[in-house]
């Protein structure tokens, strides 16, 4: 069976200090992999989404990025946060478009 | 991009009622998918139901994609059903871009 991982599970990092989020699945091969955050106020806004090894595809212009090292890892960075960079972040995968998303557990990460 | 709609915004229940809880979205869809997101954060998924009808205990849920709608029953209430339920659709435009509407908070008094 397929499973996600997501860690570290909470993260508090100060103004202008670099991000490592990783997410890997197991399981499964070529997946779509995604990246969502999830601020105050409950709604999941897409960040990135990928469809292949070193393709991403990024939905909102920020100071993140994504990379795709590996078939099923999927990193999430940044070289200097913002307070706004605060949230709920998730990464979720699907066997292609069209399909079931199955999501990770998610690390939530404040910044100071 | 194809806009979806989720209502009520809130719901505040006695254990053992029923509700429903309805999502609209503005275009075709190859896909619709119904999350429950629990207190801890994790989501969970109920549905994969771009159309017809689908049950699971006591949920069940209904798509009817000619009309633009999704329907989410949940019957004899927990307080364990509380949470916020996400509806997430996929249009037919080819991309891979799920849009999620911003959820039903449901919170269910023992």
């Amino acid at each position: 069976s397929q499973t996600i991982h997501q860690w570290p599970a909470t993260l508090v990092q100060p103004v202008g200090s670099p991000l490592s989020l990783e997410c890997t699945v197991e399981g499964t091969s070529n997946p779509n992999l995604y990246w969502y955050r999830q601020a105050a106020g409950r709604g999941l806004q897409l960040l990135f989404y990928s469809v292949g090894i070193g393709q991403i595809s990024s939905e909102v212009p920020q100071n993140l990025s994504a990379s795709r090292p590996q078939d099923r890892q999927f990193i999430l960075s940044s070289k200097k946060l913002l307070l706004s960079d605060s949230g709920f972040y998730l990464c979720a995968w699907s066997v292609t478009s069209g399909y079931e998303q199955y999501f990770g557990p998610g690390t939530r990460l404040t910044v100071t | 991009g194809i806009q979806v709609e989720q209502s009520p915004p809130d719901l505040i229940l006695q254990e053992g009622a029923n509700s429903t809880l309805r999502c609209n979205f503005s275009d075709s869809v190859n896909n619709l998918q119904w999350f429950h997101q629990n207190p801890w954060g994790q989501l969970i998924n109920l549905f994969y139901i771009p159309s017809g009808t689908k049950q699971n205990g006591r949920l069940s849920a209904t798509t009817v994609a000619t009309e633009r709608y999704s329907l989410l029953y949940i019957s004899s209430s927990q307080t364990t059903d509380s949470g916020v339920y996400f509806c997430a659709v996929e249009g037919r435009g080819g991309s891979y871009i799920p849009t999620f509407g911003r959820g039903t908070s449901l919170i269910v008094h023992p």
